[in-house]
């Protein structure tokens, strides 16, 4: 099975902190994803990756960039936290080859006061 | 710019009751299509895929979706709800983005209660 990963279920941090967000799969997937889940507006990609030390710019990129520099890990940075970032955030992994879905971490639940 | 639509936000049914849920998607090729299911502090499972041929496809925990080009909708069906199926259920349209990769575009959610 695939596993995906993420670091924490529930963190909190304050206003203007830089905060990091951790993603590892083990499946050798080249395909990483960071999506955002809020009430009322389903899940929106932040930022993905086709593979190491690649990255794109997904529908909400603003406040966040990312990293990936080794193949099973995609984190999710947050360089100066603010208020309207407290959010789900689920990361995602897929295989490059062809129909094969995504695959979720069960999500960090971050509080930003 | 693609986009999904499900109509319903919230769904009650009774236990051993038929279920379907809608979704309907904007896309100008072929999609690939997607139904996940998110029960609560969980992240999303796959239910099912489409990707191309069968338009009626079988997934896990006895649901199934049939892909209708003609009405661009991908609607979710079981024959008989049992509690444990309470959870929110995502559909999505994966539209390719090069390199060959794709990205998920969701439905906002329809959050499914079970009365017993």
């Amino acid at each position: 099975d695939v596993k995906v990963t993420q670091s924490s279920r529930y963190l909190v941090k304050r206003t203007g902190e830089k905060v990091f967000l951790e993603c590892v799969q083990d499946m050798d997937h080249e395909n990483m994803f960071w999506y955002r889940q809020d009430p009322g507006l389903g899940l929106r990609l932040i930022y993905f990756s086709y593979d190491v030390k690649m990255k794109e710019k997904g529908d909400i990129p603003e406040g966040y960039s990312v990293s990936r520099e080794k193949k099973e890990r995609f984190s999710l940075i947050l360089e100066s936290a603010s208020t309207n970032q407290t959010s789900m955030y689920l990361c995602a992994s897929r295989p490059l080859r062809r129909n094969q879905p995504q695959h979720f971490g069960d999500g960090t639940r971050l509080s930003i006061l | 710019a693609q986009s999904v639509t499900q109509p319903d936000i919230h769904i009650t049914v009774s236990e051993g009751a038929s279920l379907e849920l809608r979704c309907n998607y904007s896309y100008g090729a072929t999609p690939y299509l997607f139904w996940y299911v998110q029960s609560p502090g969980q992240g999303l499972q796959l239910l099912l895929k489409y990707f191309s041929g069968d338009t009626l496809v079988q997934g896990i925990k006895g649901f199934e979706a049939e892909f209708k080009r003609s009405q661009s909708s991908f609607n979710l069906r079981k024959p008989s709800v049992h509690w444990s199926d309470a959870a929110e259920y995502f559909c999505a349209v994966g539209t390719y983005s090069g390199a060959g990769s794709y990205q998920l575009t969701f439905g906002k959610g329809t959050k499914l209660s079970v009365i017993p």
